[in-house]
Protein backbone atom coordinates (compact mmCIF):
# COMPACT_ATOMS: atom_id res chain seq x y z
CA UNK A 1 0.00 0.00 0.00
CA UNK A 2 1.13 3.62 -0.76
CA UNK A 3 1.44 6.07 1.82
CA UNK A 4 2.68 9.35 2.33
CA UNK A 5 3.87 11.21 5.90
CA UNK A 6 4.10 14.70 6.28
CA UNK A 7 6.33 15.29 9.48
CA UNK A 8 4.85 18.17 11.35
CA UNK A 9 1.26 19.04 11.21
CA UNK A 10 2.10 22.80 11.73
CA UNK A 11 5.32 24.64 11.17
CA UNK A 12 5.94 28.05 11.95
CA UNK A 13 8.85 30.45 10.05
CA UNK A 14 9.50 34.10 10.29
CA UNK A 15 8.86 36.20 6.69
CA UNK A 16 12.36 36.06 4.80
CA UNK A 17 13.41 32.46 6.72
CA UNK A 18 14.15 29.45 4.48
CA UNK A 19 10.65 26.86 4.28
CA UNK A 20 11.06 23.59 4.28
CA UNK A 21 7.96 21.36 4.81
CA UNK A 22 8.71 17.45 5.14
CA UNK A 23 7.38 14.66 3.07
CA UNK A 24 8.18 11.25 2.88
CA UNK A 25 6.21 8.91 1.09
CA UNK A 26 6.21 4.77 0.55
CA UNK A 27 5.53 3.06 -3.02
CA UNK A 28 6.06 -0.20 -4.04
CA UNK A 29 6.89 1.30 -7.85
CA UNK A 30 8.37 4.79 -9.06
CA UNK A 31 6.23 7.44 -8.17
CA UNK A 32 4.61 10.36 -9.42
CA UNK A 33 4.79 13.13 -6.62
CA UNK A 34 3.42 15.60 -6.10
CA UNK A 35 2.44 19.10 -3.78
CA UNK A 36 -0.30 21.33 -3.11
CA UNK A 37 -1.44 24.07 -1.77
CA UNK A 38 -4.90 25.06 0.03
CA UNK A 39 -5.88 28.51 0.69
CA UNK A 40 -8.63 29.20 2.95
CA UNK A 41 -12.20 28.41 1.42
CA UNK A 42 -10.33 27.47 -1.62
CA UNK A 43 -9.62 23.93 -2.96
CA UNK A 44 -5.95 22.70 -3.55
CA UNK A 45 -3.79 23.98 -6.28
CA UNK A 46 -0.48 22.30 -7.87
CA UNK A 47 2.48 23.89 -6.74
CA UNK A 48 4.87 21.21 -8.64
CA UNK A 49 4.92 17.72 -9.75
CA UNK A 50 7.93 15.23 -10.18
CA UNK A 51 7.09 12.56 -12.68
CA UNK A 52 10.48 11.34 -14.34
CA UNK A 53 13.82 13.35 -14.89
CA UNK A 54 15.65 15.87 -13.17
CA UNK A 55 14.95 14.89 -9.51
CA UNK A 56 15.09 18.49 -8.71
CA UNK A 57 11.75 19.88 -9.19
CA UNK A 58 10.42 23.72 -9.67
CA UNK A 59 7.13 24.96 -8.79
CA UNK A 60 5.14 28.29 -8.60
CA UNK A 61 5.92 31.18 -6.35
CA UNK A 62 9.12 30.49 -5.96
CA UNK A 63 8.70 26.64 -4.45
CA UNK A 64 11.35 23.68 -5.50
CA UNK A 65 10.93 20.10 -4.15
CA UNK A 66 13.95 17.41 -4.48
CA UNK A 67 13.04 13.86 -5.14
CA UNK A 68 15.34 11.63 -2.97
CA UNK A 69 14.52 8.15 -3.81
CA UNK A 70 17.26 6.57 -1.56
CA UNK A 71 15.81 8.31 1.30
CA UNK A 72 11.65 8.35 0.15
CA UNK A 73 11.46 12.28 0.25
CA UNK A 74 9.96 14.67 -0.91
CA UNK A 75 10.34 17.46 0.90
CA UNK A 76 9.45 20.92 -0.35
CA UNK A 77 11.63 24.22 -0.24
CA UNK A 78 11.59 27.81 -0.32
CA UNK A 79 14.33 30.18 0.28
CA UNK A 80 12.69 32.95 2.03
CA UNK A 81 9.00 32.90 3.17
CA UNK A 82 6.72 35.40 2.54
CA UNK A 83 3.25 36.03 4.61
CA UNK A 84 1.21 34.80 1.36
CA UNK A 85 2.98 31.54 1.61
CA UNK A 86 0.53 30.87 5.02
CA UNK A 87 -1.68 28.44 3.70
CA UNK A 88 -1.59 24.76 4.31
CA UNK A 89 0.17 21.80 2.19
CA UNK A 90 -0.21 18.58 0.92
CA UNK A 91 2.32 16.18 -0.47
CA UNK A 92 0.86 13.50 -2.23
CA UNK A 93 2.15 10.29 -4.44
CA UNK A 94 0.32 8.83 -7.52
CA UNK A 95 0.80 5.08 -8.21
CA UNK A 96 -1.45 4.42 -11.18
CA UNK A 97 -4.80 6.71 -11.45
CA UNK A 98 -5.01 6.92 -7.54
CA UNK A 99 -3.74 9.40 -5.63
CA UNK A 100 -2.78 9.32 -1.70
CA UNK A 101 -2.18 12.48 0.15
CA UNK A 102 -0.54 13.43 3.41
CA UNK A 103 -2.56 14.84 6.49
CA UNK A 104 -0.59 18.45 5.32
CA UNK A 105 1.51 21.04 6.94
CA UNK A 106 -0.08 24.19 7.93
CA UNK A 107 2.81 26.99 7.56
CA UNK A 108 2.52 30.28 9.26
CA UNK A 109 4.63 33.38 8.47
CA UNK A 110 4.89 35.36 11.46
CA UNK A 111 5.58 38.61 10.10
CA UNK B 1 -10.47 29.87 -11.73
CA UNK B 2 -9.38 26.30 -12.14
CA UNK B 3 -12.18 25.41 -14.53
CA UNK B 4 -13.40 23.14 -12.13
CA UNK B 5 -16.95 24.31 -11.09
CA UNK B 6 -18.59 22.73 -7.66
CA UNK B 7 -22.00 23.60 -6.69
CA UNK B 8 -23.29 25.02 -4.49
CA UNK B 9 -20.60 25.60 -2.10
CA UNK B 10 -22.30 25.55 1.06
CA UNK B 11 -24.73 23.50 2.12
CA UNK B 12 -26.72 22.82 5.48
CA UNK B 13 -28.82 19.91 6.26
CA UNK B 14 -30.54 18.09 8.63
CA UNK B 15 -29.33 14.08 9.68
CA UNK B 16 -31.03 11.79 8.07
CA UNK B 17 -31.87 13.79 4.66
CA UNK B 18 -30.09 13.45 1.47
CA UNK B 19 -28.32 15.79 -0.46
CA UNK B 20 -26.45 15.85 -4.19
CA UNK B 21 -23.38 17.95 -4.81
CA UNK B 22 -22.91 18.79 -8.75
CA UNK B 23 -19.55 19.17 -10.17
CA UNK B 24 -18.69 20.47 -13.89
CA UNK B 25 -14.92 19.33 -14.89
CA UNK B 26 -12.64 21.53 -16.64
CA UNK B 27 -13.39 21.63 -20.62
CA UNK B 28 -12.23 18.90 -22.07
CA UNK B 29 -11.43 16.68 -19.05
CA UNK B 30 -12.61 12.99 -19.38
CA UNK B 31 -12.39 11.85 -15.70
CA UNK B 32 -13.40 13.25 -12.25
CA UNK B 33 -12.54 12.68 -8.83
CA UNK B 34 -14.37 12.94 -5.58
CA UNK B 35 -12.63 13.33 -2.19
CA UNK B 36 -13.92 14.28 1.25
CA UNK B 37 -11.87 16.70 3.47
CA UNK B 38 -12.36 16.45 7.08
CA UNK B 39 -10.65 17.39 10.26
CA UNK B 40 -9.83 14.24 11.47
CA UNK B 41 -9.51 11.71 8.15
CA UNK B 42 -7.54 13.91 6.23
CA UNK B 43 -8.06 13.81 2.28
CA UNK B 44 -9.42 10.69 1.40
CA UNK B 45 -10.32 9.49 -1.95
CA UNK B 46 -13.61 8.84 -2.51
CA UNK B 47 -14.55 7.76 -6.20
CA UNK B 48 -13.00 7.77 -9.57
CA UNK B 49 -15.10 8.15 -13.19
CA UNK B 50 -13.82 8.39 -16.52
CA UNK B 51 -16.22 9.08 -19.68
CA UNK B 52 -19.03 8.08 -17.85
CA UNK B 53 -18.01 4.77 -16.00
CA UNK B 54 -16.40 4.53 -12.78
CA UNK B 55 -13.10 3.54 -12.43
CA UNK B 56 -11.64 3.56 -9.06
CA UNK B 57 -13.24 3.10 -5.91
CA UNK B 58 -11.49 4.59 -2.52
CA UNK B 59 -13.03 4.98 1.17
CA UNK B 60 -16.78 5.86 0.17
CA UNK B 61 -19.23 4.95 2.11
CA UNK B 62 -21.93 2.58 0.81
CA UNK B 63 -24.94 5.60 1.87
CA UNK B 64 -22.78 7.44 -0.72
CA UNK B 65 -23.20 7.31 -4.64
CA UNK B 66 -22.05 8.88 -7.49
CA UNK B 67 -22.48 8.89 -11.27
CA UNK B 68 -20.72 10.94 -14.52
CA UNK B 69 -23.42 12.01 -17.48
CA UNK B 70 -23.18 12.06 -20.42
CA UNK B 71 -22.21 15.64 -20.73
CA UNK B 72 -19.37 14.50 -18.22
CA UNK B 73 -20.57 16.19 -15.52
CA UNK B 74 -21.03 14.13 -12.33
CA UNK B 75 -23.04 14.17 -9.35
CA UNK B 76 -22.21 12.57 -5.62
CA UNK B 77 -25.39 11.65 -3.94
CA UNK B 78 -25.47 11.23 0.09
CA UNK B 79 -28.07 9.80 1.99
CA UNK B 80 -28.73 9.30 5.46
CA UNK B 81 -26.51 11.51 6.25
CA UNK B 82 -25.38 11.74 9.76
CA UNK B 83 -22.94 14.45 11.66
CA UNK B 84 -19.75 12.73 10.85
CA UNK B 85 -20.24 13.21 7.18
CA UNK B 86 -19.82 16.91 7.89
CA UNK B 87 -16.84 18.02 5.33
CA UNK B 88 -15.18 19.59 2.45
CA UNK B 89 -16.23 17.79 -0.50
CA UNK B 90 -13.87 18.08 -3.39
CA UNK B 91 -13.79 17.25 -7.13
CA UNK B 92 -11.00 17.34 -9.21
CA UNK B 93 -11.03 16.19 -12.67
CA UNK B 94 -8.28 15.42 -15.12
CA UNK B 95 -8.04 14.48 -18.97
CA UNK B 96 -6.82 11.18 -19.09
CA UNK B 97 -7.79 8.88 -16.39
CA UNK B 98 -4.47 8.56 -15.24
CA UNK B 99 -4.59 11.78 -13.22
CA UNK B 100 -1.27 13.39 -13.89
CA UNK B 101 -2.86 16.74 -14.36
CA UNK B 102 -5.44 17.14 -11.55
CA UNK B 103 -7.67 20.01 -11.34
CA UNK B 104 -9.31 20.97 -8.27
CA UNK B 105 -12.47 22.61 -7.93
CA UNK B 106 -13.19 25.27 -5.13
CA UNK B 107 -14.86 22.10 -3.10
CA UNK B 108 -18.88 22.17 -1.49
CA UNK B 109 -18.89 22.45 2.34
CA UNK B 110 -21.39 20.24 3.74
CA UNK B 111 -22.51 20.68 7.48
CA UNK B 112 -24.89 18.37 8.33
CA UNK B 113 -26.71 19.42 11.83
Amino acid sequence: AQSVTQLGSHVSVSEGALVLLRCNYSSSVPPYLFWYVQYPNQGLQLLLKYTTGATLVKGINGFEAEFKKSETSFHLTKPSAHMSDAAEYFCAVRTGNQFYFGTGTSLTVIP
Amino acid sequence: DSGVTQTPKHLITATGQRVTLRCSPRSGDLSVYWYQQSLDQGLQFLIQYYNGEERAKGNILERFSAQQFPDLHSELNLSSLELGDSALYFCASSGGWTGEDYTFGSGTRLTVV
